[in-house]
């Protein structure tokens, strides 16, 4: 069954470095996401993306965090000058618009602690 | 923004019994979705809901979309030990938009 597939699945950075998380959608998805789950807390929304372009965003995705199609596999979350607080599990996500609606299967994450 | 209460927080039952868990929302969704989150992994889809008044059932679980379009419920019938995880519910609107989770659902299942 196609997944979506998220790496690294764990990533250890200091603070103020950049970081970048990458992802492959299912092959034949058109929207892509990101989301963030801090440990022990709900998943949150972070960016929406399709026809290469960002569609929504929340208002935790501020001027640090950019996404990226670079090319027709890959989807990839920038956070440019980690935080602290930017600790937390990264998921990717992907869906199709189907004659029902829309469904987001998610990736496996990519843990990024922060010290 | 957009918020989804989902109840109960956590719930500790025996193999067997059934459960129940809803969300609800004072915004209207156009499409419920149902995930399981184990531990360090990402939300794997259960079930999705795309009409008000749908009733879907996967296997032992049951989720309804509210006429209201305001909430879901899900009911998993004869709980098992691997039942056991957390449960959130999703609701979006709109194709490449947001989705809004709920707080999850933290089930235990005594064998």
């Amino acid at each position: 069954e196609p997944e979506v597939t998220q790496t690294p699945s764990h990533q250890v950075t200091q603070m103020g470095q950049e970081v970048i998380l990458r992802c492959v959608p299912i092959s034949n998805h058109l929207y892509f996401y990101w989301y963030r789950q801090i440990l022990g807390q709900k998943v949150e929304f972070l960016v929406s993306f399709y026809n290469n372009e960002i569609s929504e965003k929340s208002e935790i995705f501020d001027d640090q965090f950019s996404v990226e199609r670079p090319d027709g596999s890959n989807f990839t979350l920038k956070i440019r000058s980690t935080k602290l607080e930017d600790s937390a599990m990264y998921f990717c996500a992907s869906s199709v618009e189907g004659s029902s609606g829309n469904t987001i299967y998610f990736g496996e994450g990519s843990w990024l602690t922060v010290v | 923004g957009q918020q989804l209460n989902q109840s109960p927080q956590s719930m500790f039952i025996q193999e067997g019994e059934d459960v129940s868990m809803n969300c609800t929302s004072s915004s209207i969704f156009n499409t419920w979705l149902w995930y399981k989150q184990d531990p360090g992994e990402g939300p794997v889809l259960l079930i999705a809901l795309y009409k008000a008044g749908e009733l879907t059932s996967n296997g032992r679980l049951t989720a309804q979309f509210g006429i209201t379009r305001k909430d879901s419920f899900l009911n998993i019938s004869a709980s098992i030990p691997s039942d056991v995880g957390i449960y959130f519910c999703a609701g979006l609107n709109t194709n490449a938009g947001k989705s809004t989770f709920g707080d999850g659902t933290t089930l235990t299942v005594k064998p």
